[in-house]
């Protein structure tokens, strides 16, 4: 069974520009999390999804943060514009239902 | 408020060594506590998942038990390979929608020494 696809692994930018992730989660799971992890901390949850809607995206920064999934399978998270206290590790997880995540490698992101 | 405390921050012990890990948490309406494993550079790793008070799993050299309010990790005659970051996460009710949350603590950062 493929696990959680993420891309890019790595992203170098400049703060102010804007970036975007990919998730492909596991097949048949209704459940995404995205989540930020900062270097020493443990996964803070941005946003949860439901299929394609939002069941909890109290933690995620609306004014430059956005999240969507389309047809309730793929999921992007955008930054726009990025901050320096941006740089972190993002990690998309999933679920069968609000059940055991399986997580994917994350993408590492530097903003300079 | 909940809130997911985990002790110590970081762990050596040599080979063989046995010890534990402990998760400590204030939540209303606990519906499980997870344990992952995370190696530099990649994601977190699923290892248990706990239900109920007074519950135990066992996997390897590793065994994770949960009381009302907390969850210990124990590691026996653990191995160099066995080194990594332990998170521990809580599973919450989201308000009264039905839904669920996952808190997760900071992790303990354990370095088994050969």
């Amino acid at each position: 069974e493929a696990g959680v696809a993420q891309s890019p692994r790595y992203k170098i930018i400049e703060k102010r520009q804007s970036v975007a992730f990919w998730c492909n989660p596991i097949s048949g799971h209704a459940t995404l999390y995205w989540y930020q992890q900062i270097l020493g901390q443990g996964p803070k949850l941005l946003i949860q999804f439901q299929n394609n809607g939002v069941v909890d995206d109290s933690q995620l920064p609306k004014d430059r943060f956005s999240a969507e999934r389309l047809k309730g399978v793929d999921s992007t998270l955008k930054i726009q514009p990025a901050k320096l206290e941006d740089s972190a590790v993002y990690l998309c997880a999933s679920s069968w239902a609000s059940d055991t995540q399986y997580f994917g490698p994350g993408t590492r992101l530097t903003v300079l | 408020e909940d809130q997911v405390t985990q002790s110590p921050e970081a762990l050596r012990l040599q080979e063989g060594e046995s010890s534990s890990l402990n998760c400590s948490y204030t939540v209303s309406g606990l519906r499980g506590l997870f344990w992952y494993r995370q190696d530099p550079g990649k994601g977190p790793e699923f290892l248990f998942t706990l239900y109920s008070a007074g519950e135990e799993k066992e996997k390897e050299r590793l065994k994770a038990t949960l009381t009302k309010k907390e969850s210990f990790l124990h590691i026996t005659a653990p191995k160099p390979e066995d080194s990594a970051t332990y998170l521990c996460a809580v599973q919450a009710r989201l308000h009264t929608s039905g839904t669920y949350k996952y808190i997760f603590g900071t992790g303990t950062r354990l370095k088994v020494l050969a």
